[in-house]
């Protein structure tokens, strides 16, 4: 079956504009994890779904940033007034059922370049 | 809370050898698992290998295995007869409770012909 599916692969933007980045998870996959990856760097955790519920945003790095999700289907990560610091690649991840002992998932993820 | 620290940033072995990686972690939770993945220059990430902390038993999947040391927190990789396609950059990541993974820095793995 399908992967997860994240668009756009790539959006170049200017600072100041706002963007928005889809995931389409797995079907049935009740859980969704948004990371952000830093250039040489890691997986930064920024916030998970439960259906479209998200208990805790604190992992996200600014006001700036938001998410939300339709029912157990697609997210959306917006950024709103774009800064160079954003730049990143934005991966998008689900998995069956909440929980530390379930696989995640990954889609191939969003680049971001702010200008 | 959890923390991961992979201490080799780049690894390089030959063809058909051995390498192993290395991970450490530390973590408050009591029941947690730890994962592998591997992400290839086509960014998608790949899970590798799962060990769940409370069996003692080290997970075995292939050619990848662990060395599982849950009082030392650590958690290291062995890939055995390295292939071209093994080349990448590979997480260590401890998962407890609901939130995502926790991921190090990473180790990129450069497979020589």
């Amino acid at each position: 079956g399908a992967g997860v599916s994240q668009s756009p692969s790539n959006k170049v933007t200017e600072k100041g504009k706002d963007v928005e980045l889809r995931c389409d998870p797995i079907s049935g996959h009740t859980a969704l994890y948004w990371y952000r990856q830093r250039l040489g760097q890691g997986l930064e955790f920024l916030i998970y779904f439960q259906g479209n519920s998200a208990p805790d945003k604190s992992g996200l790095p600014s006001d700036r940033f938001s998410a939300e999700r339709t029912g157990e289907s697609v997210s959306t990560l917006t950024i709103q007034r774009t800064q160079q610091e954003d730049s990143a690649v934005y991966l998008c991840a689900s998995s069956p059922h909440r929980g530390p002992y379930n696989e995640q998932f990954f889609g191939p993820g969003t680049r971001l370049t702010v200008l | 809370a959890q923390t991961v620290t992979q201490s080799q940033p780049e690894m390089s072995v030959q063809e058909a050898e051995t390498v192993t990686l290395s991970c450490t972690y530390d973590t408050s939770e009591s029941d947690y698992y730890l994962f592998w993945y591997k992400q290839p220059p086509s960014r998608q990430m790949i899970l590798v290998i799962r060990q769940e902390a409370y069996k003692q038993q080290n997970a075995t999947e292939n050619r990848f295995s662990v060395n599982f040391q849950k009082a030392a927190k650590s958690f290291s990789l062995k890939i055995s007869d390295s292939q071209l396609g093994d080349a990448a950059m590979y997480f260590c990541a401890p998962g407890g409770g609901a939130d995502g993974l926790t991921f190090g820095k990473g180790t990129h793995l450069i497979i020589q012909p």
